[in-house]
């Protein structure tokens, strides 16, 4: 069974432009979330989608904003890039809705503000 | 990933030894753990979890190890092996939460 399979694998953008990321969970999860990694501020919850409907979202600014497919892969968007969001970019997949059971992460996508 | 290690807590044991990872928990209202492992350049693994009406359980060379009264978290890992170096992060769920919330994370470096 394929894993978690997050594009691109690294990126690089200027401040004030936009990036797009993606995520196909594993086949069979309906559950998306979406995960800000940095050495500073450790794991952060960006957002969870299920079923195409945003279901939770944590404390980051309306810069950040993703969609569900119905097919279940899902796209984060970042709009007006600062340096601050230069990041591991984490995508994790479950079966069903919700922080209370195992997810599954992809390797994430390295993004560089310049 | 890259520069998780950075400012971590790290334990460092020779092959063979038991490891023992601790974390403390925030939140008394919360009811499911897990540890994930997270090699360089690679996204977090499920290790184990467990619930709140346990306070132990053991899975292949892992056990964690739960007590609410003082909000601490363990993983015990027998027999460490090179490859069980690694940054291990604790999250902890509380109950009606979609949220997890995650440790900082232990840095674990394994000796042959």
């Amino acid at each position: 069974k394929a894993g978690v399979t997050q594009t691109p694998r690294y990126l690089i953008k200027t401040r004030g432009q936009q990036v797009t990321l993606s995520c196909s969970p594993i086949s069979g999860h309906r559950s998306v979330s979406w995960y800000q990694q940095t050495p500073g501020q450790g794991l952060q919850f960006l957002f969870e989608y299920f079923s195409e409907t945003q279901r939770n979202k944590g404390n980051f600014p309306g810069r950040f904003s993703g969609r569900q497919f119905s097919n279940s892969r899902s796209e984060m968007n970042v709009s007006t890039l600062e340096l601050g969001d230069s990041a591991l970019y984490l995508c994790a997949s479950s079966l069903e809705a919700g922080g209370n059971q195992p997810q599954h992460f992809g390797d994430g996508t390295r993004l560089s503000i310049l | 990933g890259e520069n998780v290690g950075l400012h971590l807590p790290t334990l460092s044991v020779q092959e063979g030894d038991n490891s023992i990872i601790n974390c403390a928990y925030s939140n008394s209202a919360s009811d499911y753990f897990i540890w994930y492992k997270q090699e360089s350049g690679k996204g977090p693994q499920f290790i184990i979890d467990i619930r709140s009406n346990m306070d132990k359980r053991q899975g292949q060379r892992v056990t964690v190890l739960l007590n609410k009264t003082v909000k601490h978290l363990s993983l015990q890992i027998a027999a460490t092996q090179p490859g069980d170096s690694a940054v291990y992060f604790c999250a902890e769920t509380p109950g009606g939460s979609y949220i997890p919330t995650f440790g900082r994370g232990t840095s674990l470096i394994v000796h042959p």
